[in-house]
Order: C-alpha cells, then structure tokens, then sequence
C-alpha cells in the first residue's frame, strides 16, 4: 500500500523557472492538501482540493497553481520560482474532511531555489 | 486567529525514560481537535495521537499518552519508555470543528533519545 506518493524528493531550481511537483495517492481520498515546512516554522497550507475539479486556496497560495482532474493525482506547480519559495513541500489526502480525521502525508519534496 | 506555541525546540531523553513534550495553543472556541505528529528522519508526516475537545479524558495511545488541560490550553505529550525510534521532530496542531480542512502547525520539536 503506497499510500502519498510524492516526486521529486529533491530539487534545485533558478530563480524563474518552472516545476511541478507531483503527488498522487492510491486510498480513494477525496481530499487532498498541499503544504510547505519552513525551518523552525509548522506547516502551511497552500492549495486543497475536496474532489475532482474542486480546488481552492489556502494561507498561503500566491507563486502556486494547482489542478486535480482524478481523484489520485494534485499537482502543484510553481511558476517563475522565487528564493522564497525554498522549502520542502508536503502532499496529504484524508478521507473526510475536518473533525478528528487523520491526514496521511508524502516523504515531502525538498526545493531550493537559486 | 488561532495559534499554536511550542515552546522546547529541542529536548532529549535516556532510552527508556520519561519524556514530556509542551504545547499550548490560543483559541476563542470550544469545540475543536488537536493532534500530535511525529516527522522521523525520512520526512513523512505520522500521527501519534489525538484529542477531542470535549473529552475530559485524555487520550492515551500505547507509550503516549496526553495532558489536555482545556481551561489553561495546554496539550503536552508524554512518551513513556523512550526508544531509539522515538527520535523525530513532533508537531502539534489544532483543528477548529468549524473549519473543514484547516490545521494550524506548531513549530516543533527534535526529539532526541540517548541510548
């Protein structure tokens, strides 16, 4: 059982260019989240998705574009990177949403942008 | 706005010992969730344990265990008989039951088990 399956695990990129990060999951969630870990910080959201077609913005959203047209896969992609944006970067999926539901979370996806 | 403080950075603790890992967090609501997740050295996210609100009794989870003190905001987490596989960084988080998706984050802290 895969699970959150995040790729790349590393990456470097210049300033402007662009990525995308992919992360699919084989659990049949629904719901599904992107995040970034800044170091000595907790986790931000970025983009959520509560189904196919369905996406929208979290804290965090600006310099990120997200799509969701299966309910396995949510890319995110970075447009024109910026040094800001260097971070690891985690995808999570849920089967309900709120409450006490679990989220499942990838090994993450660790940028540098230079 | 909520917030979630953790305020050990870093901690450690002799194999087999206690450990007790602080949190607390701000909140104007009463109905909420908070949950501790352990980050090993490969990265991915784990939850250990969770809490409702509205339970007085705290939750326990094999070797972990929590102190949930509403009226003070306080979630720590207790590791009983440390081990090697301890070692991680752990974060809380709060949920509010009005909110479907969002998690606040705390900033964490390294866990570190001597043997």
């Amino acid at each position: 059982n895969a699970g959150v399956t995040q790729t790349p695990k590393f990456r470097i990129l210049k300033i402007g260019q662009s990525m995308t990060l992919q992360c699919t999951q084989d659990m049949n969630h629904n719901y599904m989240y992107w995040y970034r870990q800044d170091p000595g910080m907790g986790l931000k959201l970025i983009y959520y998705s509560v189904g196919a077609g369905i996406t929208d913005k979290g804290e965090v959203p600006n310099g990120y574009n997200v799509s969701r047209s299966t309910t396995e896969d949510f890319p995110l992609r970075l447009e024109l990177a910026a040094p800001s944006q260097t971070s690891v970067y985690f995808c999570a999926s849920s089967p309900r949403q709120g409450g006490r539901t679990e989220a499942f979370f990838g090994q993450g996806t660790r940028l540098t942008v230079v | 706005a909520q917030t979630v403080t953790q305020s050990q950075p870093e901690m450690s603790v002799q194999e087999a010992e206690t450990v007790t890992l602080s949190c607390t967090y701000d909140t104007s609501e009463s109905d909420y969730y908070l949950f501790w997740y352990k980050q090993p050295p490969s990265r991915q996210m784990i939850l250990v344990i969770r809490q409702e609100a509205y339970k007085q009794q705290n939750a326990t989870e094999n070797r972990f265990s929590v102190n949930f003190q509403k009226a003070a905001k306080s979630f720590s987490l207790k590791i009983s008989d440390s081990q090697l596989g301890d070692a991680a960084m752990y974060f809380c988080a709060y949920r509010s039951a009005r909110s479907n998706y969002q998690l606040i984050w705390g900033a964490g802290t390294k866990l570190i088990i001597k043997p």
